[in-house]
């Protein structure tokens, strides 16, 4: 009964492959957001889903496709991987209204591009 | 454009005792909210306590508890009663509104390690 569920935890690829990284979150919330986590632990918004539609694109390459199938679902497709997308992602959500819209975060995902 | 600071990269505090990690923030917006976020090693993120900018109380949660200074735009998270399993990376954060919406925009973080 895991809040914010990530998929997979660990994915090591070579540079110029293709791979998607999946969220799903069982609080019912309306929000969903992909941030990146580089290699000094500072974290940053890559993008905000409001119900099913995006909302936030912080000019992240056009290398990076979110996908929202519906509302509870956040996918994130990389495509041509290069060294420079190592990271950890995180996936999160936060409801439309209520507690400052505290943001509630899946596991990670540690991508590691060889 | 909001900014967070975190000045500690490190802090080091004795088992049971209390401990303070600073966060200053910069912001126009009146309407704005405050967050704390723990990472242990094991990586994944923790939501702490909430501190919204209106709020007329500090916010407290269990052991934690935010020290909002408005006025010097600070929002510290005061640990009490350390315990070992306090040891982590601590993240403030900042609700940055974009069109009604919001993102986290997060300080550089402070590792806190608890020894015995």
């Amino acid at each position: 009964d895991t809040a914010v569920s990530q998929t997979p935890k660990y994915l090591v690829t070579q540079m110029g492959n293709d791979k998607s990284i999946k969220c799903e979150q069982n609080l019912g919330h309306d929000t969903m957001y992909w941030y990146k986590q580089d290699s000094k632990k500072f974290l940053k918004i890559m993008f905000s889903y409001n119900n099913k539609e995006l909302i936030i694109n912080e000019t992240v390459p056009n290398r990076f496709s979110p996908k929202s199938p519906d509302k509870a679902h956040l996918n994130l497709h990389i495509n041509s991987l290069e060294l420079g997308d190592s990271a950890v992602y995180f996936c999160a959500s936060s409801p439309r209204v209520g507690r400052g819209e505290t943001q509630y975060f899946g596991p990670g995902t540690r991508l590691l591009v060889l | 454009a909001q900014k967070i600071t975190q000045t500690q990269p490190g802090m080091f505090v004795q088992e049971k005792e209390a401990v303070t990690l600073d966060c200053t923030y910069d912001t126009s917006d009146p309407s704005y909210g405050l967050f704390w976020y723990k990472q242990p090693s094991s990586g994944e993120m923790i939501f702490l306590i909430y501190q919204g900018s209106y709020d007329q109380q500090n916010a407290t949660e269990g052991r934690y508890s935010l020290n909002f200074q408005k006025a010097r735009k600070s929002a510290n998270l005061v640990i009490s009663a350390s315990q070992l399993g306090d040891s982590a990376m601590y993240f403030c954060a900042m609700r940055d509104q974009i069109s009604g919406f919001q993102k986290l925009v997060f300080g550089t973080g402070t590792r806190l390690l608890v020894s015995p």
